[in-house]
């Protein structure tokens, strides 16, 4: 079945460094992949959303990479800042789940520390 | 403001009780989600709706049943709760048009059944 991995271990960095967070998925082949950040208690809300065809995407501080030989996705922050800390989701869409559905993984918890 | 609504937040309820939870939203979505998440894990899709008088299950079974009368108004509903349905409660709605793939969160009920 189509699975979304993210690492489970919480990454802890300095204030000022670039995080970067992995996503890897399996037995599928996503035609988008979507990046969320979530607060304790909240929502997710919407970051960055990359097609299969890009290789890179960026808003602001923020940059996703999308490798299809590698079925992965990496999600950068740079010069990261403690308001950062926060769990961040990757979810994909696209064949076969349809394009209106997404499948979530559990989440990376980041922690930026002063 | 555009925005989207969950009511309520966090309920505490007595097993065997009908809960109904609330879902509006005001950007004219036309898609709308209701997810389940439980601590550290993934979000779970539940119920879908396209439309209106449009509704279908998610991938993960559930005993809750949901309507879509209204465009901007998409409740959740248990006849009878029980301990394993506690859990957060995540609404999202997405579009209206064609290619809008990022979904909109609320900010989720608390449930507890004791």
């Amino acid at each position: 079945s189509q699975k979304i991995e993210q690492n489970s271990e919480a990454l802890n960095i300095q204030e000022g460094k670039t995080a970067t967070l992995t996503c890897n998925y399996t037995n599928y082949s996503p035609a988008y992949l979507q990046w969320y950040r979530q607060d304790p208690g909240r929502g997710p809300v919407f970051l960055l959303l990359i097609r299969e065809n890009e290789k890179e995407k960026r808003k602001e501080r923020l940059k996703v990479t999308f490798d299809t030989t590698l079925k992965q996705s990496l999600f950068h922050i740079t010069a990261s800042q403690p308001a950062d800390s926060a769990t961040y989701l990757c979810a994909s869409q696209g064949r076969p789940g349809g394009y209106n559905k997404l499948i979530f993984g559990a989440g990376t918890r980041l922690a930026v520390h002063p | 403001e555009a925005d989207i609504y969950q009511t309520p937040r966090y309920l505490v309820i007595g097993t065997g009780k009908k809960i109904t939870l609330e879902c509006s939203q005001t950007m004219g979505h036309d898609k709308m989600y209701w997810y389940q998440q439980d601590p550290g894990m993934e979000l779970h899709l539940i119920h879908y709706s396209y439309g209106v008088n449009s509704t279908e299950k998610g991938d993960l079974s559930s005993e809750s049943t949901v309507s879509r009368i209204r465009t901007e108004h998409f409740p959740l509903t248990l006849e009878s709760a029980r301990p394993s349905h506690t859990s957060q409660y995540l609404c999202a709605s997405s579009g209206p048009s064609q290619g809008s793939y990022e979904q909109y969160f609320g900010p989720g009920t608390r449930l507890t059944v004791t």
